[in-house]
């Protein structure tokens, strides 16, 4: 399958600094990136869609202020988490789709990210 | 918007026996069913997919069949191993749009 790489896998950082994350498609052009949120034993939790070049589309309650999302190129996105918070602790992953893949979803590994 | 179902939202089985998850959709409009593993700490993994023009695909231990009628697809293992142990994700899409995932089945499968 497609490789999807997500850094940091892990990230512990005071209240009120930002932390960013990258999510780049290695082997393929990735057309459209995701980023989810995940908290423990639950569902995938989309928060933005993500086109090369152009703003992102986030969900309903996903404040875009806080969670700054660039596509700038066809293989990497990233996200920042701005002024994080611990509440803002969370597991995020980010996906990329390509079609010329089929359009089929690839995950990266995912970003702990814990807010003290 | 497009509803996934997942069930069982848990699921134990002994080593060698065939472990199934079903997931049902409410938009006939999808058309690519995949499944994705996930273990802990770690992100999914497509284990395999199908799409609306086929009833049913496997690969090795693993197969899916999709029931457009009915708008429910399933997750076949066979011969479960302990490694198989982690949570299985179904999800749902129409082309070019998001995917819509359901909430997760956690498969344990006993030695």
């Amino acid at each position: 399958g497609a490789v999807v790489s997500q850094h940091p896998s892990r990230v512990i950082c005071k209240s009120g600094t930002s932390v960013k994350i990258e999510c780049r498609s290695l082997d393929f052009q990735a057309t459209t990136m995701f980023w989810y949120r995940q908290f423990p034993k639950q569902s995938l939790m989309l928060m933005a869609t993500s086109n090369e070049g152009s703003k992102a589309t986030y969900e309903q309650g996903v404040e875009k202020d806080k969670f700054l999302i660039n596509h700038a190129s066809l293989t990497l996105s990233t996200l920042t988490v701005t002024s994080a918070h611990p509440e803002d602790s969370s597991f995020y992953i980010c996906s990329a789709r390509s079609s010329n893949r089929g359009e089929k979803l690839f995950f990266g590994s995912g970003t702990q990210l814990s807010v003290l | 918007g497009e509803n996934v179902e997942q069930h069982p939202s848990t699921l134990s089985v002994q080593e060698g026996d065939s472990a199934v998850i079903k997931c049902t959709y409410s938009d006939s409009a999808s058309n690519y069913f995949p499944w994705y593993k996930q273990e802990l700490g770690k992100g999914p993994q497509l284990i395999i997919d199908i799409r609306s023009n086929v009833g049913e695909k496997k690969d090795q231990r693993i197969a899916v069949t999709l029931n457009k009628t009915a708008k429910h697809f399933s997750l076949h293992i066979t011969e479960t191993q302990p490694e198989d142990s982690a949570v299985y994700f179904c999800a749902a899409s129409t082309t070019g749009n998001q995917f819509y995932f359901g909430t997760g089945t956690s498969l344990t499968v006993i030695p």
